[in-house]
């Protein structure tokens, strides 16, 4: 079975441009979760879709959005970047719960100048 | 905020010596598990231990839950250079909305 496939790998961004990150699961996974990683503030829950649907969402601000599509493949995006929006962000699937075993993708790296 | 707390923050050790790594936790949990990161790179699930559990076993990894003292070690015997790297410990909450990470702990082995 092919892994979490997360893409782009690199980002490059300025301030208040916005940024779409891409995160294919497992096939079978339905459940994916977003975790931000930042060497201040290790991994931060972002939020987790279900069967297209949010389940649960940390505390972000409303910059923060994503989605699931039917096939389970998740997008989220990140509007009016700041400074502080750099970071590795990690996707990560589960065959129906979020507190299952996880399997991460890469990551993309996105750095905002 | 974090619900785990990892310690020590960083550990270098020798090749062949044992690594042990804590964990500390804050509110009632279904399960605790383990993860390992190399630079940059993803999250590789190790082991997961249930609050009903006590230790468990996997390869070279020996993990121990306590849960009266809301606490969790990692043990890895006989380590090699392919150790190092930073290990998380994640706990989900009985309210279980979702994995919470604690801060790592940077694995050095030296050859």
């Amino acid at each position: 079975k092919a892994g979490v496939t997360q893409t782009p790998r690199y980002l490059i961004k300025t301030r208040g441009q916005q940024v779409t990150l891409s995160c294919s699961p497992i096939s079978g996974h339905r459940s994916v979760s977003w975790y931000q990683q930042t060497p201040g503030q290790g991994l931060q829950f972002l939020f987790e879709y279900f069967s297209e649907t949010q389940r649960n969402k940390g505390n972000f601000p409303g910059r923060f959005s994503g989605r699931q599509f039917s096939n389970s493949r998740s997008e989220m995006n990140v509007s009016t970047l700041e400074l502080g929006d750099s970071a590795l962000y990690l996707c990560a699937s589960s065959l129906d719960w979020v507190g299952e075993k996880l399997f991460f993708g890469s990551g993309t790296q996105l750095s905002v100048l | 905020s974090q619900q785990g707390e990892e310690d020590p923050q960083a550990l270098s050790i020798q090749e062949g010596e044992n690594a042990t790594m804590n964990c500390s936790y804050k509110t009632s949990i279904n399960n605790l598990q383990w993860y390992r990161q190399n630079s940059g790179r993803g999250l590789v699930h190790l082991i997961l231990i249930r609050s009903n559990e006590r230790e468990k076993h996997s390869g070279r990894l020996r993990v121990t839950l306590d849960t009266s003292k809301k606490s969790s070690s990692l043990l890895i015997t006989a380590s090699r250079a392919a150790d190092t790297a930073s290990y998380f410990c994640a706990t989900e909450e009985t309210s279980g909305s979702r994995l919470t990470f604690g801060e790592g702990t940077q694995l050095t082995v030296n050859p």
